[in-house]
């Protein structure tokens, strides 16, 4: 059963615009994660938050974590024509002993050049 | 570092065949994964191995599904006899742990069509 489930499933923007991507999951996380899957290719992992983290940042990529709400938000600033893909938040749930990382079904983001 | 390596990249069949895809993970990763990714949807967990013993797989429907992973490295996954919903990209992926998170590293995916 997938844990997550992403809002928009699909975005369309102008190059430069932000795109801003959210998760809401059910069960209690150790983690969550975001991936990348451009088309024909493979899923990229672009950036963790733990539990106990509330923002994090990596270069033009801004994530939030919201444990009381089970929510996280993806935040895209100046998108590009090559940020066009599928993007996945995945959990990892809290009281697994092994590191089972469950996806949601994905938000389809077009950027327009 | 090498990648995740799997094949074939591509391969299509008859409903009832059996068919059989290889993974790879990157050296040194305990963990491995199995994904069923069909359309327009997000990765479904199949299986996962932690070195070469089973630690999760629930959704594996095992009527028709095996997997293995001999000497902690190398895997394979085996759908015998195949339907028509079994279409998908099946992906393999290998993680690491880092901090208090796990990383996971994913191979290109078998994308198979069931006719």
């Amino acid at each position: 059963s997938q844990q997550g489930e992403e809002d928009p499933q699909a975005l369309s923007i102008q190059e430069g615009e932000n795109a801003t991507m959210n998760c809401s999951y059910k069960t209690s996380i150790n983690n969550l994660q975001w991936y990348r899957q451009n088309s024909g290719r493979g899923l990229v992992h672009l950036i963790l938050i733990r539990s106990n983290e509330r923002e994090k940042h990596s270069g033009r990529l801004r994530v939030t974590l919201d444990t009381s709400k089970k929510s996280s938000s993806l935040l895209i600033t100046a998108s590009r024509a090559a940020d066009t893909a599928s993007y996945f938040c995945a959990t990892v749930p809290r009281g697994t002993s092994y590191d089972k990382v469950i996806f949601g079904p994905g938000t389809s983001l077009s950027v327009i050049p | 570092e090498a990648g995740v390596a799997q094949s074939p990249r591509y391969k299509i069949i008859e409903k009832r065949q059996s068919v059989a895809f290889w993974c790879n993970p990157i050296s040194g990763h305990a963990t491995l994964y199995w994904y069923q990714q069909i359309l327009g949807q997000g990765p479904k967990l199949l299986i996962q191995f932690q070195n070469n013993g089973v630690v999760d797989d629930s959704q594996l429907p095992k009527d028709r599904f095996s997997a293995e992973r001999l000497k902690g490295v190398d895997s394979t996954l085996k759908i015998q006899p195949a339907k028509l919903e079994d279409s998908a990209v099946y992906l393999c992926a290998s993680s690491i742990r880092r901090g208090q998170g796990v990383e996971q590293f994913f191979g290109p995916g078998t994308r198979l069509t069931v006719l």
